[in-house]
């Protein structure tokens, strides 16, 4: 079964700092990782995918993650923060073709807020 | 490619009544997903359509919700008899293969 832990509930910067959102997965089979972010009453954006290509995976507005197998983690970081990126940020891991169905299983999500 | 349309957008229903939703898929998705958000939460996985056919039922699915996908394009999903613990977003999402995953802007149900 896959699974996803979102380490921090909310997280707090200030604009132009870097930003460093946790993510660890557990997955039974070589897992497919993916960041999500959800802006208020709008619906879910694709930030960025890990499909088992590079490591480093760069995404949309300046984000990257980085897949550590051995650390089963896909941290999501941007090195300066913009007002705009206010928002709830979701990791969400699919088991791909050796688990089922491809469904995606979403963590609890992150809460990001940025103060001028 | 006009993305993954959800009807309604909002709906508020009484206790006890029936509701229904519709996704559009983007028209060269085999895949269909739908899933369900309570506040504060991330979404949930509620059922999977490959095509017309209805492959995976998450525990979530109480015997009052029905899910349909005719002829494998749009979808339906059916609660009966609702109740105030199913006011959520309800989203669906379509793709054509494992990394391809496009969400709606979802419905908001809520039952009074």
């Amino acid at each position: 079964a896959q699974s996803v832990t979102q380490l921090d509930s909310h997280v707090s910067v200030s604009e132009g700092t870097p930003v460093l959102l946790r993510c660890n997965y557990s997955s039974s089979y070589s897992p497919s990782l993916f960041w999500y972010v959800q802006h208020p009453n709008k619906g879910l954006q694709l930030l960025l995918k890990y499909t088992s290509a590079a490591t480093l995976v760069k995404g949309i507005n300046g984000f990257e993650a980085e897949f550590k197998k051995s650390e089963t983690s896909f941290h999501l970081t941007k090195p300066s923060a913009h007002m705009s990126d206010a928002a709830e940020y979701f990791c969400v891991v699919s088991e791909g073709s050796g688990g089922s169905n491809y469904k995606l299983t979403f963590g609890k999500g992150t809460l990001l807020t940025v103060n001028p | 490619d006009t993305g993954v349309s959800q009807d309604p957008r909002h709906k508020i229903t009484k206790r006890g009544q029936n509701v229904t939703f519709r996704c559009d898929p983007i028209s060269e998705h085999n895949r269909l997903y739908w899933y369900r958000q309570t506040l504060g939460q991330g979404p949930e996985f509620l059922t999977y359509f490959q095509n017309e056919a209805q492959l995976e039922k998450s525990r979530l699915l109480s015997d009052r919700f029905s899910a349909e996908r005719p002829k494998g394009s749009f979808s339906t999903l059916e609660i009966q008899r609702t109740e105030q613990g199913d006011s959520a977003m309800y989203l669906c999402a379509s793709g054509s293969g494992p990394y391809g995953y496009t969400f709606g802007s979802g419905t908001r149900l809520t039952v009074v």
